[in-house]
């Protein structure tokens, strides 16, 4: 058990919904990453958050959103949802920044995501 | 060009034998991080080892050990003694120095499917 948990396991929604995927970090940790993992792209990096703010973007298109709350949980959020949307999504977490000495992420679960 | 390579889509290799997952990286860094992680059918990804650029030693974790030959850029996987549940994908990624204070996303190869063979 990686310590992060992800809600829900699985999703299934219609083309143009919107859903939302939680993450909760290890404790203690103050980043959480989100990543996607589809068959044709393979694992992606979304986009990062630190103690509330957001820090970097990878490829996360317009119609998504995150934001990481005062208890340090995060939420993704997918609008208007494409049948390519459909992938597994992850979330990990690492502790305070100490330099590239051995701060592995730690992931969660995954959230797969089937649109219809 | 791709920032991490995995030539092997799939790998098979004989219970007990040991095993290399190649990966090759490109980054004109200096300080950066390479890991494995294992992933699977049930689709978690599950931390296995990690190598920093200025590590002088191969990084070892159990049966899992890193061939790190930092002029030809690449950091292999070797798993010994395979077991039937090494059965998994296998994800070579680097972390570079950040691009913004404070992130360390990591970019993930394509991935080696490893089948270990009873």
């Amino acid at each position: 058990d990686s310590g992060v948990t992800q809600t829900p396991k699985h999703l299934i929604t219609a083309t143009g919904q919107r859903v939302t995927l939680r993450c909760s970090p290890r404790s203690g940790d103050l980043s959480v990453y989100w990543y996607q993992q589809s068959l044709d792209q393979g694992l992606q990096f979304l986009i990062q958050y630190y103690n509330g703010e957001e820090r970097a973007k990878g490829n996360i298109l317009e119609r998504f959103s995150a934001q990481q709350f005062p208890d340090l949980h995060s939420e993704l959020n997918l609008s208007s949802l494409e049948l390519g949307d459909s992938a597994l999504y992850f979330c990990a977490s690492s502790s305070r920044d100490r330099g590239l000495r051995g701060t592995e992420a730690f992931f969660g679960q995954g959230t797969r995501l089937t649109v219809v | 060009a791709q920032k991490i390579t995995q030539t092997q889509p799939g790998m098979f290799v004989q219970e007990k034998e040991a095993v290399t997952l190649d990966c090759t990286y490109d980054t004109s860094d200096q300080s950066y991080g390479l890991f494995w992680y294992k992933q699977p059918s049930s689709g978690e990804m599950i931390f296995l080892i990690y190598q920093g650029s200025y590590d002088e030693q191969n990084a070892t974790e159990g049966r899992y050990s890193l061939n790190f030959q930092k002029a030809r850029k690449s950091a292999n996987l070797v798993i010994s003694a395979s077991q039937l549940g090494d059965s998994a994908m296998y994800f070579c990624a680097m972390r570079e120095q950040y691009s913004g204070a404070g992130s360390y996303q990591l970019t993930f190869g394509k991935g080696t499917k490893l089948s270990v063979i009873p």
